[in-house]
């Protein structure tokens, strides 16, 4: 079946260290997205790419990096940088870059203790 | 800059109920797009409809319906004859060309349903 995996769906990791979230999809997809949701609110971006080595910063990127070596992968790396970084982290995809609907991973919950 | 309001936090509803989700959106472009996402308890957000700004006709899905009206700047989702499975966090967001179909999200309805 053709979808977005996220792994894994919940994480838990110790303040101070840094983490990847993965995401891969196997759509085809050329653009690729990374979300936050926090309680009550919605969702805002963190980072995209729109083809293979080529990514932006969206509004929210501080404390995060991002890679796109691979057309079917975008993993996110949550730094210690990252001053709040618990939080519901979605990924999405899309068959173009504008205008085009988004696709969505199941999310990977990340709990920092 | 780009705007979405969903001003009602949570709707409580019985089954079988219809209910009507508000979405208003601010924008200066000409061009744009609308969308409605779905979100269970499960996280993933599942799409629903996506509306351009040329095509203000109205939708009808089963027992989704949509409502677009420039004049308003609305976007309004009503479900008829809720079942507890539309339970869920109703999204509504908005995109605009050249922006890499970046999305500005509202802040979600939550819906419940029950018996």
């Amino acid at each position: 079946d053709g979808g977005i995996t996220q792994s894994p769906k919940y994480l838990f990791r110790k303040e101070g260290q840094n983490v990847t979230l993965s995401c891969e999809q196997n759509l085809n997809h050329d653009a690729m997205y990374w979300y936050r949701q926090d309680p009550g609110q919605g969702l805002r971006l963190i980072y995209y790419s729109q083809i293979v080595n080529d990514f932006q910063k969206g509004d929210i990127a501080e404390g995060y990096s991002v890679s796109r070596e691979k057309k079917e992968s975008f993993p996110l790396t949550v730094t210690s940088a990252q001053k709040n970084p618990t939080a519901f982290y979605l990924c999405a995809s899309s068959i173009s870059a504008s205008p085009a609907t988004q696709y969505f991973g199941p999310g990977t919950r990340l709990t920092v203790l | 800059a780009q705007k979405v309001t969903q001003a009602q936090t949570e709707i409580s509803v019985v089954e079988k109920e219809d209910v009507t989700l508000d979405c208003v959106y601010e924008t200066r472009d000409t061009t744009y797009y609308l969308f409605w996402y779905k979100q269970p308890p499960s996280g993933e957000l599942v799409f629903l409809i996506r509306r351009n700004s040329f095509d203000e006709q109205n939708e009808i899905s089963g027992r989704y319906s949509w409502n677009f009206q420039k004049s308003t700047s609305s976007f309004n989702f009503t479900i008829t004859a809720s079942q507890v499975v539309d339970s869920a966090v109703y999204f509504c967001a908005l995109s605009a060309p050249g922006t890499a179909s970046k999305l500005t999200f509202g802040t979600g309805t939550r819906l419940q349903v029950t018996l």
